[in-house]
C-alpha cells in the first residue's frame, strides 16, 4: 500500500488542463519537498518536477507543481498526445526514513 | 554524456541471492550518490536505498533491511546492490538512479534490470 496516494487514473482531451493530486501525511509532504516522475511503458522515470514546484532544464512550462499542507498537485496545461504516460509523486518520510512514492496515476489523452 | 549503464537481466530461484551494478559515466562519480528504485510488473515505484559513493554510507528501505547491501568500487566507477534470500515477490525491474545528495531529484536513470524470481 502506497505511503502517498493518487487518483489511479486521470483524463483529459488535447489542449485541456489536467491537475493530478498527490496526498501525503506531516511525516512526508507536509514537511518535505515532493518530487513528480513522469514514465513511459517500459521506460525508465522522468524528472518533471522538485523541490515542489521547481523545472529541471528541458521540462515544458506546461507542467507545474504545487504543494499545500500535506497535498501536492501536478498540473498539465495544454494536454498533449504525448504526455499519455503514468505520473508519481514523492518525497522524503521522516518517520519510515525512505523515500515514499505514489500508487501512480495513468494519464490518458482522449 | 552523463549515463547509468546497469548489467544484464536475471532469473534466479527463491532463496538465492543476486547482485545487479550500475555503472557511471561521464560526470564525477563521488560527487553523486547513487539510489535503486525497483518497479514490480504493473506496479509503482518502490525507493529501495541509497549509497554515497563517497564514504560507501547507506540508507536502506525499512522493509528490505537485512536483506540488501550495496557497495561500491570507486576505481571502477560502479554501485552494486545485492539482494539476499529472493522471494517471488522481488521480481521487479531494479533502477539505478543519480543522487544529488542535497535533494531526492534522481535526473539520471539507468536503464533497468529485470530480476525475475521463480521456481
Amino acid at each position: 500500500q502506497p505511503v502517498l496516494t493518487q487518483p489511479p487514473s486521470a483524463s483529459g482531451t488535447p489542449g485541456q488542463r489536467v491537475t493530478i493530486s498527490c496526498s501525503g501525511t506531516t511525516s512526508n509532504i507536509g514537511r518535505r519537498y515532493v518530487y513528480w516522475y513522469q514514465q513511459f511503458p517500459g521506460r525508465a522515470p522522468i524528472l518533471l518536477i522538485s523541490l515542489n514546484n521547481k523545472r529541471p532544464s528541458g521540462v515544458p512550462d506546461r507542467f507545474s507543481g504545487s504543494k499545500s499542507g500535506t497535498s501536492a498537485s501536478l498540473a498539465i496545461s495544454g494536454l498533449r498526445s504525448e504526455d499519455e504516460a503514468d505520473y508519481y509523486c514523492a518525497a522524503w518520510d521522516d518517520t519510515l526514513s525512505d523515500l515514499v512514492f505514489g500508487g501512480g496515476t495513468r494519464l490518458t489523452v482522449l | 554524456q552523463v549515463q547509468l549503464v546497469q548489467s544484464g537481466d536475471e532469473m534466479k530461484k527463491p532463496g538465492a541471492s543476486v547482485i545487479v551494478s550500475c555503472k557511471a559515466s561521464g560526470y564525477t562519480f563521488t560527487n553523486y550518490g547513487i539510489v535503486w528504485v525497483r518497479q514490480a510488473p504493473g506496479q509503482g515505484l518502490e525507493w529501495v536505498g541509497w549509497i554515497s559513493t563517497y564514504n560507501g554510507n547507506t540508507n536502506y528501505a525499512q522493509k528490505l533491511q537485512g536483506r540488501v547491501t550495496m557497495t561500491k568500487d570507486i576505481s571502477a566507477r560502479t554501485v552494486y546492490m545485492e539482494l539476499r534470500s529472493l522471494r517471488s515477490d522481488d521480481t521487479a525491474v531494479y533502477f539505478c538512479a543519480r543522487d544529488p545528495d542535497d535533494s531526492d531529484a534522481y535526473e539520471i536513470w539507468g536503464h533497468g534490470t529485470m530480476v525475475t524470481v521463480s521456481s
